[in-house]
């Protein structure tokens, strides 16, 4: 089983910064299979990345993926107030799928 | 409008059952894959269940043996039997659309099933 380790396990910035989260993987991720979730308190997750890179539909262009192998990044090039939430990361290439502890971005 | 609607859930005891669904609007809910996404408090996601659109299924080693997914594509509608139930299967129950027949990253999420099992 691929392990998903996500740091910081909280990171706190202010409206207007950039935010940087990490995902790693205990092995490398099959084809670049890693996606990144939105998750905000009494809600489902939302997708942001998939394949590493690719915004899902609907998501503003502030956000993007990167990395390969076992190391994998989401940038938030600009923080919007609405981007305060828990970020997660799955990785889906090898069974069975898993998901990262999170992190939680918080405004100072 | 693509829409998950999970029902289902509930309180119940240890060693009892439950039978979760999640009725399917606005995609063809036969070429896709689903799975079932939990949350315990405070724990991180953890896929129990995937279908993909061939019907080939996966299950955590966690629940194996004791939970089964389903789907019946006459009724767009995903389930899950839940069997010998315990205390740490408590948490929410997602229904989650995979963004292909078998790639499973999930586009759509359900709001979610409560589950909580206790005497």
């Amino acid at each position: 089983e691929i392990v998903l380790t996500q740091s910081p396990g909280t990171l706190s910035l202010s409206p207007g910064e950039r935010a940087t989260l990490s995902c790693r993987a205990s092995q490398s991720v099959i084809s670049s299979y890693l996606a990144w979730y939105q998750q905000k308190p009494g809600q489902a997750p939302r997708l942001l990345i998939y394949d590493t890179s690719n915004r899902a539909t609907g998501i503003p262009d502030r956000f993007s993926g990167s990395g390969s192998g076992t190391d994998f990044t989401l940038t938030i090039s600009r923080l919007e107030p609405e981007d305060f939430a828990v970020y997660s990361c799955q990785q889906y290439g090898s069974a069975p799928i898993t998901f990262g502890q999170g992190t939680r971005l918080e405004i100072k | 409008e693509v829409q998950l609607l999970e029902s289902g859930g509930g309180l119940v005891q240890p060693g009892g059952s439950l039978r979760l669904s999640c009725a399917a609007s606005g995609f063809t809910f036969s070429n896709y894959g689903m799975s079932w996404v939990r949350q315990a408090p405070g724990k991180r996601l953890e896929r129990v269940s995937t279908i993909h659109a061939s019907d080939k299924i996966f299950y955590a080693d966690s629940v194996k043996g004791r939970f089964t997914v389903s789907r019946d594509n006459s009724k767009n509608t995903l389930y899950l039997q839940m069997n010998s139930l315990r205390a740490e299967d408590t948490a929410v129950y997602y229904c989650a659309k995979c963004i292909a027949s078998s790639l499973c990253p999930y586009d759509k999420w359900g709001q979610g099933a409560l589950v909580t099992v206790s005497s």
